[in-house]
């Protein structure tokens, strides 16, 4: 069964502290992302990692870095949480083909207090 | 830029009712287009793929259709039951850049007992 694990169903933090969000999968996927989702808005491209090291920013990557130093993991830092990083953040990852599946974690409610 | 649009935002439904679930994308050059299903505060469960070059697919009581050219797809449920209950969203693949996704804001869906 294939799997994607999230490390965290929910967390809640401080303003200003520095967040880690990891994800791990087992698929020997090339291609991992990092969506938040919030109501009203659907699910938004933060970053995605192609390959071990690279990297390239989705839709809204201001506030939020990611480190990829293996294949099978890939982390989301908000660096200095802010009160609206308060989201669902899900995590995906897929190969770099048109035709297979994307597969998803169980999600992070992050909450920043 | 590819956008993705799914009608109706919700839907409400007696249980044992089929119903159809719509997705329109605005660029026909695709390589698949994937549903999944979100249950409240989880991640998102794929149902099918279906690949540019079908015109459906089918798992049990789920028919997803697709028509590139008119830039659509349908989600048919058959013999919906409260168990179906969940957000409904469609994905494309349109390559590019490392095969994203591009998401539309998903229908969600009540079956009434």
């Amino acid at each position: 069964d294939v799997k994607v694990t999230q490390s965290s169903r929910y967390l809640v933090k401080r303003t200003g502290e520095k967040v880690f969000l990891e994800c791990v999968q087992d698929m020997d996927h090339e291609n991992m992302f990092w969506y938040r989702q919030d109501p009203g808005l659907g699910l938004r491209l933060i970053y995605f990692s192609y390959d071990v090291k690279m990297k390239e920013k989705g839709d809204i990557p201001e506030g939020y870095s990611v480190s990829r130093e293996k294949k099978e993991r890939f982390s989301l830092i908000l660096e200095s949480a802010s009160t609206n990083q308060t989201s669902m953040y899900l995590c995906a990852s897929s190969f770099p083909d048109g035709y297979t599946e994307a597969f998803f974690g169980q999600g992070t409610r992050l909450t920043v207090v | 830029k590819q956008e993705v649009t799914q009608i109706p935002a919700a839907l409400s439904v007696p249980e044992g009712e089929n119903l159809v679930l719509n997705c329109s994308f605005t660029d026909s050059a695709i390589y698949n287009l994937q549903w999944f299903r979100q249950d409240p505060g989880k991640g998102l469960t794929s149902l099918l793929l279906i690949q540019s070059s079908q015109r459906e697919q089918t798992s049990g009581r789920l028919n997803a259709s697709l028509d590139k050219s008119s830039g659509r797809s349908t989600l048919y449920i058959a013999a919906s039951q409260p168990g179906d209950s969940a957000t409904y969203l469609c994905a494309v693949n349109s390559g590019g850049s490392n095969y994203k996704l591009t998401f539309g804001k998903g229908t969600l869906l009540t079956v009434n007992p």
